[in-house]
């Protein structure tokens, strides 16, 4: 079964700052790869995805994100964080099963305070 | 516009009552999915299904009852077994079509609170 370990509970950075939030997975074949944002009582917005191919990933609102096989990770980055950024953060890994669909597996999130 | 829809925003229930969260999908999606969220927990995966008439438990079922009639109402119910139901409630949708994995598309979400 996969599993998805986001190391750091809270963040807090300074705007203007870079940001890098870590994730590692344990996943047997090729993971299908997720980041999600979350603001206060809100549903969860995908910021990018990987599935195959380059594993620099760019996503919306200027986060990118690198797919490293051999460290089993998949951290977050943007180089300028932004007041607005502040926000829950979840990685996933996806895995399509004939019975089961498309299951995710959620990391437990990475909550991210910016400092004026 | 396409999208996935949750009702209500806020539910409040006494302790014994069982309450019906509701989805909503328009995107044509066949499998549909319901989350719990916690604090620190991340979303734990309650019921998921694939098809009209058919579900499946994820894993934290127990308390919890599904229906799924049409293809695009996916209603999760609450019942009075469930311990401690006080919780953020994700309903989500994806394709199915392909061989692909296809991402899921997630509402805004209900906040139950029990009194």
């Amino acid at each position: 079964a996969q599993s998805v370990t986001q190391p750091d509970i809270h963040i807090t950075v300074s705007e203007g700052a870079s940001l890098e939030l870590r994730c590692n997975y344990s996943y047997g074949a090729t993971p299908y790869l997720f980041w999600y944002v979350q603001s206060p009582g809100q549903g969860l917005q995908l910021l990018l995805k990987y599935f195959s191919g380059d594993t620099l990933v760019q996503g919306i609102k200027g986060f990118e994100a690198e797919f490293k096989r051999s460290q089993s990770s998949f951290n977050l980055r943007k180089p300028s964080v932004h007041w607005s950024d502040a926000a829950e953060y979840f990685c996933a890994v996806g895995a399509r099963d004939n019975n089961a669909g498309n299951m995710l597996t959620f990391g437990g999130g990475t909550r991210l305070m910016v400092k004026p | 516009d396409g999208g996935i829809t949750q009702s209500p925003k806020y539910l409040f229930r006494k302790e014994g009552q069982n309450v019906t969260l509701s989805c909503e999908q328009n995107l044509n999606h066949d499998a549909m999915y319901w989350y719990r969220q916690d604090p620190g927990q991340g979303l734990r995966l309650i019921y998921y299904s694939q098809i009209v008439n058919d579900f499946q438990k994820g894993d934290i079922a127990e308390g919890y009852s599904v229906s799924r009639e049409k293809k695009e109402s996916f209603p999760l119910t609450v019942t009075s077994a469930q311990k401690n139901p006080t919780a953020f409630y994700l309903c989500a949708s994806s394709s199915l079509e392909g061989v692909a994995y296809n991402e899921q598309f997630f509402g805004p979400g209900t906040r139950l609170t029990v009194l």
